[in-house]
């Protein structure tokens, strides 16, 4: 069966701090992948999606940046953390046929200080 | 573009019956709900995509409406275990995708909370 993992489940970094989070699916190949951002709230904004490796679209202007240096693996990146970077962070994974449910990771929650 | 939901908060006893709606301003492909417990990641309930599709999952079901871009989640008899905030996810399609890529991109309505007391 697939599983995704994604992690640090937690995370508090200082504003201008680098960030790297991470996210991996097993038992399943070329999957696509996302990044959504869910502020305090409720909305799930999207970040960023991947349909391979090493491609990568970008959905909302930002301090962050993606990469996909493995089938499976997606990382998100920023090298100056704002305030307006703290939220809860999830990775998820579909198939890549249409139509394909979103199956999420656990989250981080991200507090920029 | 978002999709709209309402109502934006539903609080009902054990055993009542509620109605969630989503409306996209754009034609839809398919139309997605999730659920999402407070601290947890949102879990896949189903997947309407044909428009009238119908579809049930336990006490929970919904419907699409293809012409009126709409779809409604229903949640009959609910119980204690339903309460969470339930989001729609809607998909343009696939002619409209520029790109003409494989994947099926979703964007989420802000949310509708469901809290259900005993």
């Amino acid at each position: 069966s697939q599983t995704i993992h994604q992690w640090p489940a937690t995370l508090v970094q200082p504003v201008g701090s680098p960030l790297s989070l991470e996210c991996t699916v097993e038992g399943t190949s070329n999957p696509n992948l996302y990044w959504y951002r869910q502020a305090a709230g409720r909305g799930l904004q999207l970040l960023f999606y991947s349909v391979g490796i090493g491609q990568i679209s970008s959905e909302v202007p930002q301090n962050l940046s993606a990469s996909r240096p493995q089938d499976r693996q997606f990382i998100l990146s920023s090298k100056k953390l704002l305030l307006s970077d703290s939220g809860f962070y999830l990775c998820a994974w579909s198939s890549s046929r249409w139509s394909s449910p979103l199956h999420f990771g656990n989250g981080t929650r991200l507090t920029v200080t | 573009q978002q999709p709209v939901q309402s109502p934006q908060a539903v609080i009902l006893r054990e055993g009542e019956d509620a109605v969630i709606n989503c409306s996209s301003s754009k034609a839809l492909y398919s139309v997605h709900w999730y659920r999402q417990k407070h601290g947890e990641a949102p879990v896949f309930l189903m997947i309407l995509l044909k428009g009238g599709e119908q579809k049930g999952h336990e006490k929970i079901s919904a419907s699409f409406n293809e012409k009126k871009q709409q779809s409604s989640l229903y949640l009959t008899a609910s119980q204690l275990s339903y309460s969470g905030t339930y989001f729609c996810g809607t998909e343009i399609p696939p002619y409209d995708n520029a790109g003409g890529t494989s994947y099926g991109k979703l964007t989420f309505g802000q949310g509708t909370i469901l809290t259900v007391h005993p």
